[in-house]
């Protein structure tokens, strides 16, 4: 079984740019989720979707970002424009439904300059 | 909202010793306290978990005790080994299928 996928593995964009990160959870996960971790701090939650619905989104920085489950399946996370204090790893994870277990990506390590 | 700390934030053993863990929690409805692993350029791995309804769970070399009342719960590795050198992570969750909150993470580092 594949785990869970995310694109870029690495991302450097300058300050005022966009950037689109993609997470491929596991077959027949309803649950995604998204998180960050910024400067070696805890691993944040972002937010939850359930299928294609955004099931809890209060972890979300500001409206810079913007993140999408057209479908059901794979979800992106769109920053834009981008901040300095944007930069860290993101992290998608994805669970069964009724599941505890999350399973985690490899992240996605994005530079603003 | 439910906020997670984690202690040490390093810890240096040697190889053989035990290493201990420990993270506190705020939100008594939280019910599930996962641990991850995560080596060096990998992902976090779920090592143990542990319910509100246990007080400890053990699988091989690694526990985890929960304290519902004092809001605390530790990771315990016995005989620790170089390659469970890692960072560490506990969290709480309080939703069936919700989201989890993380402690700040600690590198254990095992010395041959």
């Amino acid at each position: 079984e594949a785990g869970v996928t995310q694109f870029p593995s690495h991302s450097v964009i300058e300050k005022g740019q966009t950037v689109t990160l993609r997470c491929d959870p596991i077959s027949g996960h309803d649950n995604l989720y998204w998180y960050r971790r910024v400067m070696g701090k805890e691993i944040k939650f972002l937010l939850h979707f359930v299928k294609e619905s955004k099931q809890d989104e209060s972890g979300m920085p500001n409206n810079r970002f913007l993140a999408e489950r057209t479908g059901g399946t794979y979800s992106t996370l769109k920053v834009q424009p981008a901040e300095l204090e944007d930069s860290g790893v993101y992290f998608c994870a994805s669970s069964p439904e009724n599941s505890y277990e999350q399973y985690f990506g490899p992240g996605t390590r994005l530079t603003v300059t | 909202g439910e906020n997670v700390e984690q202690h040490p934030s390093t810890l240096s053993v040697q190889e053989g010793d035990s290493a201990v863990i420990k993270c506190t929690y705020s939100d008594s409805a939280s019910n599930y306290f996962p641990w991850y692993k995560q080596e060096l350029g990998k992902r976090p791995q779920l090592i143990i978990d542990i319910r509100s309804n246990v007080g400890e769970k053990k699988d091989q070399r690694i526990a985890v005790t929960l304290n519902k009342t004092a809001k605390h719960f530790s990771l315990h590795i016995t005989e620790t080994q170089p390659e469970d050198s890692a960072v560490y992570f506990c969290a709480a969750a309080w939703t069936n299928a919700g989201k989890s909150t993380f402690g700040d993470g600690t590198t254990l580092t095992v010395k041959p």
